[in-house]
């Protein structure tokens, strides 16, 4: 399997441009995450689905972020209109769900760095 | 999620055991020590967990105290690629479903050749 795949893995956009990040889990995981990182806050999560229905959208910063996963094999992740705030990498992560006994691991993706100008 | 404290940085010799440690001291009964760790430009990776019991797997060893207060995961014969930042996570194992990690801090763990 060729892991979690992120597109792109750059972009760079100016203020108030609609920016749409993608990603494409591993094939048979059921959950699929998304997280951002930025040298201020850190790893922080925003939002997860399990079988592509949002189940904890929490971390979402604010109205101006989505996300929306169409099928089990397709995730995207919109910041419209984006700011200048919004710069960092995301990641997208994805797992089996964990059973009582044992621990399926989230496998991450090699990220998207967003540069909002 | 109990809270954790790592040491932010640290230097281990190529060659020698590096061993990161945590403190997890209000830790309750039911939750888990997990570890992953994050290679500069790349996502993070899964290291290992454990309950209460020593584990060690092809990547490393986890040694928990035994009031679970405090935990130590020890990479046996680190190597330059083992400088990453190593993030050490206390949560409880969500059988039968999951949930996205709190990510603290971590320690930055220098391998020096």
């Amino acid at each position: 399997d060729a892991g979690v795949i992120q597109s792109p893995r750059h972009e760079v956009t100016e203020m108030g441009q609609e920016v749409t990040l993608r990603c494409k889990p591993i094939s048979g995981h059921d959950y699929l995450f998304w997280y951002r990182q930025t040298m201020m806050r850190g790893l922080e999560l925003l939002i997860y689905f399990n079988n592509n229905v949002p189940i904890d959208d929490s971390g979402m910063p604010e109205d101006r972020f989505s996300a929306k996963m169409p099928n089990a094999s397709f995730s995207t992740l919109k910041i419209q209109p984006s700011e200048p705030r919004d710069s960092a990498v995301y990641f997208c992560a994805s797992s089996w769900g964990t059973s009582i006994s044992s621990y399926n691991e989230q496998f991450f993706g090699p990220g998207t760095r967003l540069t909002v100008l | 999620d109990a809270k954790t404290t790592q040491p932010p940085s640290m230097d281990c010799a190529e060659g020698r055991a590096a061993n990161l440690p945590c403190n997890h001291s209000t830790i309750s009964g039911n939750e888990y020590v997990y570890w992953y760790r994050q290679i500069h430009s790349q996502g993070p990776q899964y290291i290992i967990h454990g309950l209460k019991n020593n584990e060690t797997n092809e990547m490393a060893s986890l040694i928990i105290t035994e009031d679970r207060k405090s935990s130590t995961l020890i990479l046996p014969h680190a190597t330059l690629r083992d400088t990453a930042v190593y993030y050490c996570i206390v949560r409880v194992l969500p059988g039968g479903g999951a949930d996205g990690l709190t990510f603290g801090k971590g320690t930055h763990l220098i391998i020096q050749p």
